[in-house]
Parts: C-alpha cells; structure tokens; sequence
C-alpha cells in the first residue's frame, strides 16, 4: 500500500534554531516528491520538488534531501524564523497513475 | 493563494441540508481538484476535473457531488448523504493532469451544527 509518513508529529522550537523534519515513504513506482508549507487556516503552499534523480535542492532557508534507496526525505530549516510556524506536508507522487500520497504533516511551533 | 478562490471562508450547515462550495481560477488551468483535510491526516481526495463537462470520483467521493460546466469553475456539492462532513476543504488546480504543482485555494471550512 502506498504511504507517506512524516516525523515528528509536532515540534516546538526556539527562533534562530535549526530543525529537521522527515519523511518515510512507500510508493512505488516513484515519480517525484514535494514538500508543502501550510499556514493554519490556509491552503498549502509549495516549497521544492525533487525526481528520482535529485538528492538536494534548497529554497532560501529550506534544503530538502531525498534517498530513493531507502525512501527517505527529510526537510531542513536553518535560522528558523517566527514565520517559519506551520505545518510541512511531505506529498510522493506515483509514476503509474498521477496519483499524489500525502503525509499527515508535521506541525512546527517557533517560539521567540 | 495564487489566483483560486474559495468562498465562502466559514460555512455552518443543518444536519440534512446540501451545501455548495465555489471554487474559481483565473490561472487557465486545465485540471481542478477537491480535497478534504481532517486533524491528523494528509488530504484526501474527494473529485478531480482534467477537463470541462468531464470529472472522476477521487478517494472519498460518497456524499459528495461536482460539476465542470466552465474551465475556471469547480464548485463541491455536500450532500445530506455525507455522514462527517465537518472538515476543512481545500480546491486546487494544474496547468494540466501531470507533475506540474498544485496551487490551492485559502480553503472552506464546514462546520455541521
């Protein structure tokens, strides 16, 4: 069965703090992976997508990885920011038919 | 939020009662989705649209009912048949049925009383 599971649940930070976020999944065939930012009360907001062939890829303060061996993703923020509170939704896309397998998130609390 | 739309923002709804929510683009996108988002798990999908006058049933269509009379447009009926449908529901679109990113809309939340 297709699944995308994400690491931790919630996570409480301070500001200028780095954290980790991760991702386990199990889709197959693989296609590509997205990590999404999603503010409370908003609709999710792309931040990188990586294929098969992509280990890293950055977007300003955010560098996602990807190991298509183990299926692992995980996601960083670096001098993390007040604004950087929300939840990060790992989303795997099946090469046979379009489908998109989304995590439950991980919900990211920066406190001053 | 891109150029999609939702409205409106809060929705309460009598048990027994159909509710429409409108979702609208302006980004000439080909295909529209509906998700549904509950506390603790990833979205779920409700119907897709790749083009106008066609739409597939996603992973939990019951109760659920669409239409796509024009490209730019994909309102979601809730039906009284929808057992739970007090959830936050969220419309997105592609440039077309393929890899491309999905823009989503601010979302609608369905409150049953």
């Amino acid at each position: 069965k297709n699944q995308v599971e994400q690491s931790p649940q919630s996570l409480i930070i301070l500001e200028g703090k780095n954290c980790t976020l991760q991702c386990n999944y199990t889709v197959s065939p693989f296609s590509n992976l997205r990590w999404y930012k999603q503010d409370t009360g908003r609709g999710p907001v792309s931040l990188t997508i990586m294929t098969f062939s992509e280990n890293t890829k950055s977007n300003g303060r955010y560098t996602a990885t990807l190991d298509a061996d183990t299926k692992q993703s995980s996601l960083h923020i670096t001098a993390s920011q007040l604004s950087d509170s929300a939840s990060y939704i790992c989303v795997v896309s099946a090469d046979s038919n379009y489908q998109l397998i989304w995590g439950a998130g991980t919900k990211l609390i920066i406190k001053p | 939020d891109g150029g999609i739309t939702q409205s409106p923002k809060y929705l309460f709804r009598k048990e027994g009662q159909n509710v429409t929510l409108s979702c609208e683009q302006n980004l000439n996108h080909d295909a529209m989705y509906w998700y549904r988002q509950d506390p603790g798990q990833g979205l779920r999908l409700i119907y897709y649209s790749q083009i106008v006058n066609d739409f597939q049933k996603g992973d939990i269509a019951e109760g659920y009912s669409v239409s796509r009379e024009k490209k730019e447009s994909f309102p979601l009926t809730v039906t009284s048949a929808q057992k739970n449908p007090t959830a936050f529901y969220l419309c997105a679109s592609t440039a077309s049925r393929s890899y491309n990113e999905q823009f989503f809309g601010p979302g609608t939340r369905l409150t049953v009383l």
